[in-house]
């Protein structure tokens, strides 16, 4: 069973727009939730890490929040650029140690057009 | 600065060939090593950890093995390939738990 669901699957929007993508989980325990970024056929770039419940980040024109009581999170992008094309993967991990394990989402597919 | 290197960065193998993988992290002493596979089109899954020399734990098997011969170095192998290991392979680091993550640029590998 998928334990961490992204929507949408895909994304189309042209250069300057902003974007908003969703991440929902049923990971227990949630230790904390990650957002990376990955070019087609390249390795994860981390983006941002949330830990805590109502957590905000913000990371350049990359922003999101955690909220941990309704197991939610969401990566806002603004002002897109042509080099956003990418796939944006949620991460929870369900420990804070080496021990836990990383739970992927299957990502979300955004394409920035000119 | 840290850096994490991966080889090779694809490979064209034939079933039931052996497989080895590489992933050396330099400037870091002691990191938790990681791999993860994806499959074409897939989830990335988390395969095996490290957090020191000599001991690997596995989370999926896959008929993969890992070793950690020394502090910076992670190998992933098999001794014989099945067309269900074709994906990419990542690496991965961390120094402490919520840290950031460092990703490999990863292997792509197709068996055929």
């Amino acid at each position: 069973k998928t334990q961490v669901e992204q929507s949408p699957q895909s994304l189309v929007v042209r250069q300057g727009e902003n974007c908003v993508l969703q991440c929902n989980y049923s990971v227990t325990p949630d230790n904390h939730l990650r957002w990376f970024k990955q070019d087609t056929g390249k390795g994860l770039v981390s983006l941002t890490v949330l830990v805590h419940e109502n957590d905000k980040t913000s990371n350049g024109r990359y922003s999101a929040t955690l909220d941990k009581d309704a197991k939610h999170s969401t990566l806002h992008i603004t002002a897109t650029l042509l080099d956003d094309t990418a796939t944006y993967i949620c991460v929870v991990g369900d420990r804070g140690s080496a021990l836990g394990r990383l739970h992927f989402g299957a990502g979300t597919q955004l394409i920035v057009i000119p | 600065a840290q850096t994490i290197h991966q080889w090779p960065v694809a490979e064209i193998k034939a079933v039931g060939s052996p497989l080895s993988l590489g992933c050396t992290i330099k400037g870091k002493s002691s990191p938790n090593l990681y791999w993860y596979w994806q499959a074409t089109g897939g989830t990335l899954q988390q395969l095996f950890y490290s957090i020191t020399v000599g001991q690997v734990e596995s989370v999926v098997q896959l008929n993969l093995s890992a070793s950690r011969p020394k502090d910076d170095q992670f190998i992933l192998s098999t001794e014989k390939l099945l067309l269900s290991h074709s994906g990419f392979y990542l690496c991965a680091w961390t120094a402490l738990p919520n840290s950031d993550y460092t990703f490999g640029s990863g292997t792509r590998l197709l068996v055929i």
